[in-house]
């Protein structure tokens, strides 16, 4: 089946420290999502990244699509303490027609930020 | 602005009993999911509606069901449930002709079953 594996389950990071995750997809993505979950929270879309290598920056937030669309990955610099929540990736497969299936955003495993201050 | 609305936010039920549970999208939305969380894992995709009609299925029980309305709000319908069915369960919807496929996920409902 379609799936997302994303590493690391966890990141510890000190106040100032740079964390990054790892996302990877067995087959191709339409696009990839990442969203952002505070404790007790809903998922909150963070970015998409559509195009094969492309690159996205948000303040402190570095995002990158791999050139074969099967892997990306999220680096914060600095971190800070509000910066603590679960990050997911969420990839979009193209659908049996080939066209992209709208239905459908398979969420990876998370990783959990906590951040000391 | 306007956020996706869902009722009720805590449901409790006893195990073999039914339960309903609404959203809301935001306004002028076209696609409407419904997504599980159990504690500690991700989100994961039940159904969704592009413009009232199913348009994709994941892994909902053939116990849960779930329509969407002429008003665009969306019910998602559990019977027979069991202590397995405790979770969040979401609701997002997303505009498919803008530019981006960002989804604009509601608080969700938490339901128990004891």
């Amino acid at each position: 089946g379609q799936q997302v594996m994303q590493i690391p389950q966890y990141q510890h990071v000190q106040e100032g420290e740079d964390f990054t995750t790892y996302c990877n997809s067995s087959t191709t993505l339409s696009n990839i999502q990442w969203y952002k979950q505070r404790p007790g929270g809903h998922p909150v879309f963070l970015i998409q990244l559509v195009k094969s290598g492309e690159v996205k920056k948000q303040k402190r937030l570095t995002f990158q699509f791999g050139e074969a669309k099967k892997n990306s990955s999220l680096h914060i610099t600095a971190t800070q303490t509000t910066d603590v929540g679960t990050y997911f990736c969420a990839g979009m497969f193209f659908g049996d027609a080939g066209g992209t299936s709208y239905g459908k955003l398979t969420f990876g495993q998370g990783t959990i930020l906590t951040v000391h201050p | 602005a306007a956020g996706v609305i869902q009722s009720p936010r805590h449901l409790i039920k006893e195990k073999r009993e039914t339960a309903t549970l609404k959203c809301y999208p935001i306004p002028r939305h076209d696609t409407v999911y419904w997504y599980q969380q159990g504690p500690g894992q991700d989100p994961q995709f039940l159904i969704s509606f592009y413009e009232k009609m199913q348009s994709d299925k994941g892994s909902i029980p053939d116990r849960f069901s779930a329509q969407q309305f002429s008003d665009y709000h969306s019910e998602l319908n559990m019977s027979s449930l069991e202590l397995g069915d405790s979770a969040l369960y979401f609701c997002a919807s997303s505009l498919i002709q803008g530019p981006t496929y960002e989804q604009y996920f509601g608080p969700g409902t938490r339901l128990t079953v004891t």
